[in-house]
């Protein structure tokens, strides 16, 4: 059946890089796109950007340069990269597949704290 | 960046009751709409994808609608298991994908 299942560290210090990955089954990552979504505790969703099925990707501007997406398909993984950290960056972050404009399948989430 | 205005922000219903929660958009969207319910500590679940389409294994008391760029959820008898966070996305205009800032059902 199809998972995504998200890792990575749970603290991470301000201005350091958080590193995130999504392990992915039950289908393959050049036919599907993935995405990841960040959620602020009890506040709303933030799209933040996407691996496309070709490997291309897209980035919210919110997240200017600090963010990069990249992916091993031998592997089934997408990965996840923000620099500059600050305590705002503090939240949930889900990697989810993209059918139809939309996201059918989302990880169970990883949380992640910016503290010294 | 498309906005999407959700409305209410909370919401406090019966058992039985028809709920309703919208989303606005701020252009043109066409069908690229989609809603998600979250409960605490869960990841979110998509509920229906092309704004009116159910997704698989939701139960055909939630439906959604579309008047032009105003989108609807609508859950016909409300359940127990009904309660959470119910957000609208847009998926027309990417870079950046936008959510609606959520709607907490509560039962009353």
């Amino acid at each position: 059946q199809v998972q995504l299942k998200e890792s990575g560290p749970g603290l991470v210090q301000p201005s350091q890089t958080l590193s995130l990955t999504c392990t992915v089954s039950g289908f393959s990552l050049t036919s599907y796109s993935v995405h990841w979504v960040r959620q602020h505790s009890g506040k709303s969703l933030e799209w933040m950007g996407r691996m496309w099925s070709d490997g291309d990707t897209s980035y919210n501007s919110a997240f200017t340069s600090r963010l990069s997406i990249s992916r091993d398909t031998s592997k089934s993984q997408v990965f996840l990269k923000m620099n500059s950290l600050q305590t705002e960056d503090t939240g949930t972050y889900y990697c989810a597949r993209n059918i139809r404009g939309s996201l059918d399948y989302w990880g169970q989430g990883v949380m992640v704290t910016v503290s010294s | 960046d498309i906005q999407m205005t959700q409305s209410p922000a909370s919401l406090s219903a019966s058992l039985e009751e028809i709920v309703t929660i919208t989303c606005q958009a701020s252009q043109d969207i066409g069908n690229w709409l989609s809603w998600y319910q979250q409960k605490p500590g869960k990841s979110p679940q998509l509920l229906i994808y092309g704004a009116t389409s159910l997704a698989d294994g939701v139960p055909s008391r939630f439906s959604g609608s579309r008047s032009g760029t105003q989108y609807s959820l609508k859950i016909s008898r409300l359940q127990v298991e009904d309660i959470g966070i119910y957000y609208c996305l847009q998926a027309y205009s990417a870079p950046p994908w936008t959510f609606g800032g959520g709607t907490k059902l509560e039962l009353k």
